[in-house]
């Protein structure tokens, strides 16, 4: 499968925890987004990468959120804290070189109990 | 900021039959990308159409087709010869400068038998 790919695709964890997800994105693809989706809403820009830089932050990143690109292939989104109010989709995406249509992953679904 | 509005939260459509998803969006940007996505059920988001907000033509990709109207800030999405798998959430998008996207809350599409 030569598409976006994220992991895990389904997360429970309770208030106070520390989650981190991975994208992997297509490969080559050298700018790389977050967005966060919740239910019956369109998805919401977080960040995005442009290799290893992160270029572009939301305010909806909150201190609790950090997001890498160590090495300008796969991201890691990681929320420290985690409070209920973050239970959503988190969906990354990838484009190339100048192109502006972006490919999304699967998404990884975060419930906080 | 800019902001996406889609005003039909549900639509519906007959098998065969030909439905217009509104979009509408407020920026004082010249240059920017449109585009409408759609996520099927439980499935990754998906780019069905996109438009230049520079390219006076509009665009189209076999049965998917957009009204854009520059002035107005309109860009609707027409699907014709509804089919059973264009069920799914559409949502419009707003991009400029290559970066972040701004999507609408989306709407749902339901194709009848």
């Amino acid at each position: 499968d030569t598409g976006v790919s994220q992991d895990p695709r389904h997360k429970i964890t309770k208030r106070g925890q520390n989650v981190t997800f991975r994208c992997d994105p297509i490969s080559e693809h050298n700018r790389l987004y977050w967005y966060r989706q919740t239910l019956g809403q369109g998805p919401e820009f977080l960040t995005y990468f442009q290799n290893e830089a992160q270029l572009e932050k939301s305010r909806l990143l909150s201190d609790r959120f950090s997001a890498e690109r160590p090495k300008g292939s796969f991201s890691t989104l990681e929320i420290q804290r985690t409070e209920q109010g973050d239970s959503a989709m988190y969906l990354c995406a990838s484009s190339f070189g100048t192109g502006v249509e972006q490919y999304f992953g699967p998404g990884t679904r975060l419930t906080v109990t | 900021a800019q902001t996406v509005t889609q005003s039909q939260p549900e639509m519906s459509v007959q098998e065969a039959e030909t439905v217009t998803l509104s979009c509408t969006y407020d920026t004082s940007e010249n240059n920017y990308y449109l585009f409408w996505y759609k996520q099927p059920p439980s499935r990754q988001m998906i780019l069905v159409i996109r438009q230049e907000a520079y390219k006076q033509q509009n665009a189209t990709e076999n049965r998917f087709s957009v009204n854009f109207q520059k002035a107005a800030k309109s860009f609707s999405l027409k699907i014709s010869d509804s089919q059973l798998g264009d069920t799914a959430m559409y949502f419009c998008a707003f991009m400029k400068h290559n970066n972040d996207m701004r999507f609408g809350a989306g709407t749902r599409l339901t194709v009848k038998p």
